[in-house]
């Protein structure tokens, strides 16, 4: 059983376009989160929920946004696709946030804008 | 510059041999993070630590609050062990930072 899941794996699209990735956790955590690494590898937090709460909000462009229907799922909305946008997505899931125990990560959502 | 150093920032070794990684950063934290990231690109939590050291297998995790440093050490490294560790603080201020990692390979 896959613990943190991402869907689509791989997703290649046009600028301009609107994109969504999707992320399911069957841990029980209370915590999500998504995460940014560019081309050089370089890891950063874009947004943390609690029990669908949204308590880490970084300096990310407006374009992304957010969505936790519930505890298990946090999905990522990305309107008006950039070249800079290309990454890999990384969702995870800890018990509490932050400090609230590991974090399990999942396989990551490789993003290229044409 | 970044809240979280790491060095070295590449690191090669024969296998069998004792390997440390360092971490240091700036802030205040309330835990610090060592992460593995695989060659294919998944990542995996090896510690989540606040204070003293921690144990897993070969892998030992130390964390001096004083000095803000962290290190992670690797007993008896083997080609397995090869990937990208990453340091990472969850600080005081409610924010999460990463150092850019370190690259290892272990040759057999």
């Amino acid at each position: 059983d896959t613990a943190v899941s991402q869907t689509p794996k791989y997703l290649v699209t046009q600028m301009g376009n609107d994109k969504s990735i999707k992320c399911e956790q069957n841990l029980g955590h209370d915590t999500m989160y998504w995460y940014k690494q560019d081309s050089k590898k370089f890891l950063k937090i874009m947004f943390s929920y609690n029990n669908k709460e949204l308590i880490i909000n970084e300096t990310v462009p407006n374009r992304f946004s957010p969505k936790s229907p519930d505890k298990a799922h946090l999905n990522l909305h990305i309107n008006s696709l950039e070249l800079g946008d290309s990454a890999v997505y990384f969702c995870a899931s800890s018990q509490a946030p932050l400090v609230g125990g590991e974090q399990f990560f999942g396989p990551g959502t490789r993003l290229t804008v044409l | 510059k970044n809240e979280v150093e790491q060095s070295p920032q590449n690191l090669t070794a024969q296998e069998g041999e004792f390997i440390t990684i360092n971490c240091s950063y700036s802030v205040g934290i309330s835990a610090l993070h060592w992460l593995q990231q695989h060659p294919g690109g998944g990542i995996v939590s090896l510690f989540m630590l606040s204070s003293g050291k921690k144990k897993h297998g070969r892998l030992i995790a130390t964390i001096n609050i004083q000095e803000k440093h962290s290190s992670l050490h690797i007993t008896a490294s083997h080609p397995r062990d090869s990937a990208v560790y990453i340091c990472a603080v969850a600080s005081t201020g409610n924010q999460f930072y990463f150092g850019t990692g370190t690259s290892l390979t272990v040759i057999p």
